[in-house]
């Protein structure tokens, strides 16, 4: 099983409805992290979490929210999609930072969202 | 603010030859790291080699290695005898630690990727 789980792999949805993406994980990291792919963009950062109590917008935060419901789980929500969010989403943890750490992010695989 | 530039959309290459991934960054910090991912078609995105900034030897993981000029901030990825199974998406990506309300973080800034093919 992965250590990292998404779910959906895959959705289709439209204009103004509410859709929530989940995450998983199992490897007993505390931070957890939310990104956006977009073709000739790369992968850009939507929302960070250290805890439940610690959630912290990134570069691209507008139109989104989340919820930490606890340490191995961080959801992504949009209240009311818009085509323009159409993108692949990934889901990361890693460890905590310390001096000597090389700062690895472990994904997920990923969710394809559609919005119509 | 840390900045990632993947200047090749689309690289090819011929099976068993060599190919070089150009990448560019930008950072007013002295402590970085920085990485290589590919992303195969399955969407996973795999780590493929990393390279800390105060390290003066380019890192080298079996066929690939990097060219890590740190004062032109490039950060080039080379892969030898190139396999069917490297066609992927390969992104450059930058981790820069910071603190936020107290607590340690680490961000990783990616570069628009190259899409790399290679042919029998």
């Amino acid at each position: 099983d992965a250590d990292v789980t998404q779910t959906p792999r895959n959705r289709i949805t439209k204009t103004g409805k509410r859709i929530m993406l989940e995450c998983s994980q199992t490897k007993g990291h505390d931070r957890m992290y939310w990104y956006r792919q977009d073709p000739g963009l790369g992968l850009r950062l939507i929302y960070y979490s250290f805890d439940v109590k610690d959630i912290n917008k990134g570069e691209i935060s507008d139109g989104y929210s989340v919820s930490r419901q606890a340490q191995a789980k961080f959801s992504l929500s949009l209240e009311s999609a818009i085509p323009n969010q159409t993108a692949l989403y990934f889901c990361a943890t890693s460890d905590l930072y310390a001096l000597g750490d090389t700062g690895e992010l472990f994904f997920g695989e990923g969710s394809r969202l559609t919005v119509l | 603010a840390q900045t990632v530039t993947q200047s090749q959309p689309e690289m090819s290459v011929q099976e068993a030859e060599t190919v070089t991934l150009s990448c560019t960054y930008d950072t007013s910090e002295s402590n970085y790291y920085l990485f290589w991912y590919k992303q195969p078609p399955s969407r996973q995105m795999i780590l493929v080699i990393r390279q800390e900034a105060y390290k003066q030897q380019n890192a080298t993981e079996n066929r690939f290695s990097v060219n890590f000029q740190k004062a032109a901030k490039s950060f080039s990825l080379k892969i030898s005898d190139s396999q069917l199974g490297d066609t992927a998406m390969y992104f450059c990506a930058s981790f820069q630690p910071f603190n936020a309300g107290g607590t340690s973080y680490g961000k990783l800034t990616f570069g628009q990727g190259t899409i790399l093919t290679v042919h029998p």
